[in-house]
């Protein structure tokens, strides 16, 4: 495994529920992402967390709310959303060092289904 | 912000033969651009990266150009597998503070026997 874990993998949400995707990682890297993954488009950012502070909203409707207690930790919640929000959402963590891009590695995703 | 397309969509070759799959972005400030593969059901992962600093990497069967000038870069596999068919994304990004990359469309390779 990667060192990256989301759950749960699979989720089934009513328009009106609350839920919330979780993301760990176990790599001591200092920067965490949530990617949205629909069929036929590019991974789209969504968030951007470096030491815990989000620094990139990628102009993500509010109904997506992202959480970011610790530096392993990277939640995702979710509220009214809408069908066309059904997709994989994927964390990915990297150490940002200097002035040193490091690889993004990727959880398995969750996939999401708005019904 | 930054913009990636990525070409072709989809890429059927026979097994043994080169795959080549091209990219280009907008921002002259990008200075990142990894690959990642994904296969089926399962995680995108890193297979190669360059840096804007060097215009050739090669790991084994696979090689990575860089033409800056251009904005363009491309990933190229040679001798083909049928392990190798997954999709394909290019990314470009800025090293410091941020760590934002930007990802093109994706390349679904196939490799037929």
């Amino acid at each position: 495994e990667t060192g990256v874990t989301q759950t749960p993998r699979h989720l089934v949400m009513g328009m009106t529920n609350k839920k919330s995707l979780k993301c760990e990682q176990h790599l001591g890297h200092n920067a965490m992402y949530w990617y949205k993954q629909s069929a036929k488009k590019p991974l789209e950012l969504m968030f951007v967390y470096n030491f815990k502070e989000q620094t990139e909203n990628n102009s993500v409707p509010s109904r997506f709310s992202p959480e970011c207690p610790n530096s392993s930790h990277l939640f995702l919640h979710l509220h009214t959303l809408q069908p066309e929000d059904s997709a994989l959402y994927l964390c990915a963590s990297s150490q940002v060092a200097g002035q040193g891009n490091t690889e993004a590695f990727f959880g398995q995703g969750t996939r999401l289904t708005v019904v | 912000g930054e913009n990636v397309e990525q070409h072709p969509s989809t890429l059927s070759v026979q097994e043994g033969d080169s795959a080549v799959i091209k990219c280009t972005y907008s921002d002259s400030a990008s200075n990142y651009f990894p690959w990642y593969k994904q296969e089926l059901g399962k995680r995108p992962q890193l297979i190669i990266d360059i840096r804007s600093n060097v215009g050739e990497k090669k790991d084994q069967r696979i090689a990575v150009t860089l033409n800056k000038t251009a904005k363009h870069f491309s990933l190229h596999i040679t001798e083909t597998q049928p392990e190798d068919s997954a999709v394909y994304f290019c990314a470009a990004g800025r090293t410091g503070g941020g760590n934002k990359l930007t990802f093109g469309t994706g390349t679904q390779l196939k490799v037929e026997l």
